[in-house]
């Protein structure tokens, strides 16, 4: 079976480097998908990809069945849930994780 | 521009009755998902629509669930004699069609929150 595991909670403190492990049992994965939602708002994509990337204050690192997300000068503004998914490369469908709730303290 | 609309955003009923959750995805968008998160649960996938065809309808739970896309649009997940454990966030996500270039990038609506009394 298809599965994402990663993190139920990671607590840090603001300005701090926030490290989300991600790994995977899912056979001919393609791409990771990091996910940022806020409880009743809609999930917002932050980053994704097959290879290392950045956007903003946010790095995904990359290897075949695990990817980290940072999150760089952490803010309390940060806490959040955050899920990591992934696809195959012959596939449409996503594999996501349960989550990880980040909390920040002042 | 407009991204992903669900309706209603809260639906409390009780067990038993019959509950239409709606998804407007962004236009353009052919390819449409619906996911649940149950309470402390990660997001679950229930069914995904390629136009108005239901390739993978393997995430739904039961044969209470059902859901229907018309027009290439608007989509309606229907749940039949809710029970307490259906009660969890629907959400609903577009993406654009396969081999464009941003394909499997998932949009998101905001959910709705269904309560089953």
């Amino acid at each position: 079976k298809d599965q994402v595991f990663q993190p139920s909670t990671v607590a840090s403190s603001e300005g701090a480097v926030v490290e989300i492990f991600c790994n995977h049992s899912v056979s001919n994965a393609y791409n990771f998908f990091w996910y940022l939602h806020f409880p009743g708002c809609a999930p917002r994509l932050l980053v994704k990809g097959s290879k290392p990337s950045q956007q903003g204050r946010y790095n995904m690192t990359y290897e075949r069945f695990s990817s980290s997300l940072l999150i760089l000068q952490v803010r309390e503004a940060d806490a959040a849930v955050y899920y990591c998914a992934v696809c195959r490369s012959n596939d449409y469908k996503l594999s996501f994780g349960a989550g990880t709730t980040v909390t920040v303290r002042a | 521009g407009a991204g992903v609309s669900q309706s209603p955003s809260n639906k409390v009923t009780e067990k038993g009755k019959d509950v239409e959750l709606r998804c407007d995805p962004i236009s353009g968008h052919t390819a449409l998902y619906w996911y649940r998160q149950s309470l402390g649960q990660g997001l679950e996938f229930l069914i995904y629509f390629q136009g108005n065809s239901a390739p993978d309808k393997s995430g739904l739970p039961s044969d209470r669930f059902s859901a229907e896309r018309t027009g290439g649009s608007v989509s309606t997940l229907t749940i039949q004699r809710t029970q307490q454990e259906d009660s969890a966030v629907y959400l609903c996500a577009s993406s654009l069609p396969e081999g464009t270039g941003g394909y499997n990038e998932q949009f998101f609506g905001p959910g709705t929150r269904l309560t089953v009394l």
